[in-house]
């Protein structure tokens, strides 16, 4: 069971640079989610999507993009990294009726 | 502004302990309050939840106690084994599909 899969692992960026994090889910759930992880924040939520072909911004969105053409994939794209987006980034989905998120390993980013 | 607070950031407890996690709330429509459990490298995954019309669930060492009026639930591990280190997120349901994550707490049981 592969389940929530992101890459890649690390990353280096440097600043002004492109990248795109990828997310794809076996599980078929319709919800999916991007966070972020800082050192004593917990979790906060980028953008999330409640089905293909819908986005929506979460409490942090700035300086992030997001598509969702397929149920399977998620992908989240940092057009001009900035030092301020060096963070440890999630993805999750969820099913329907209430069940709980399912989390990727994580993406590190460090932007320098 | 932080809807859910959690404390404390840190905790040592020794192997067999008791450790306490506490978290409070300020949106009474929260309707479901998850514990998520992550150790280095991995994502969170989810470890016990309750629903607000429930003051207590137990699963096997570890135990949610909820406190409705007092918009606060907690998690106890009992017996903590140094498996058990890890950081420990709570969490509230905002709506069917979304959850607002506590800031952590880093729990290390020393052997």
């Amino acid at each position: 069971n592969a389940g929530v899969t992101q890459t890649p692992k690390f990353r280096i960026l440097k600043i002004g640079q492109s990248m795109t994090l990828q997310c794809t889910q076996d599980m078929n759930h319709n919800y999916m989610y991007w966070y972020r992880q800082d050192p004593g924040m917990g979790l906060k939520l980028i953008y999330y999507s409640v089905g293909a072909g819908i986005t929506d911004k979460g409490e942090v969105p700035n300086g992030y993009n997001v598509s969702r053409s397929t149920t399977e994939d998620f992908p989240l794209r940092l057009e001009l990294a900035a030092p301020s987006q060096t963070s440890v980034y999630f993805c999750a989905s969820q099913g329907e009726g209430g069940q709980p998120q399912h989390f990727g390993d994580g993406t590190r980013l460090s932007i320098l | 502004q932080q809807q859910v607070k959690q404390s404390p950031q840190s905790l040592i407890v020794q192997k067999g302990g008791i450790s306490i996690i506490n978290c409070a709330y300020e949106n009474t429509a929260f309707d479901y309050f998850p514990w998520y459990q992550q150790f280095p490298g991995k994502g969170p995954a989810l470890l016990i939840a309750i629903r607000p019309d429930v003051s207590e669930k137990k699963e096997g060492r570890f135990t949610i106690s909820f406190n409705k009026s007092a918009k606060q639930f907690s998690l106890h591990i009992m017996d903590s084994q140094p498996g058990d280190s890890a950081t420990y997120f709570c969490a509230a349901r905002e709506s069917s599909y979304k959850l607002i994550f506590g800031s952590g707490t880093r729990l290390l049981v020393r052997p």
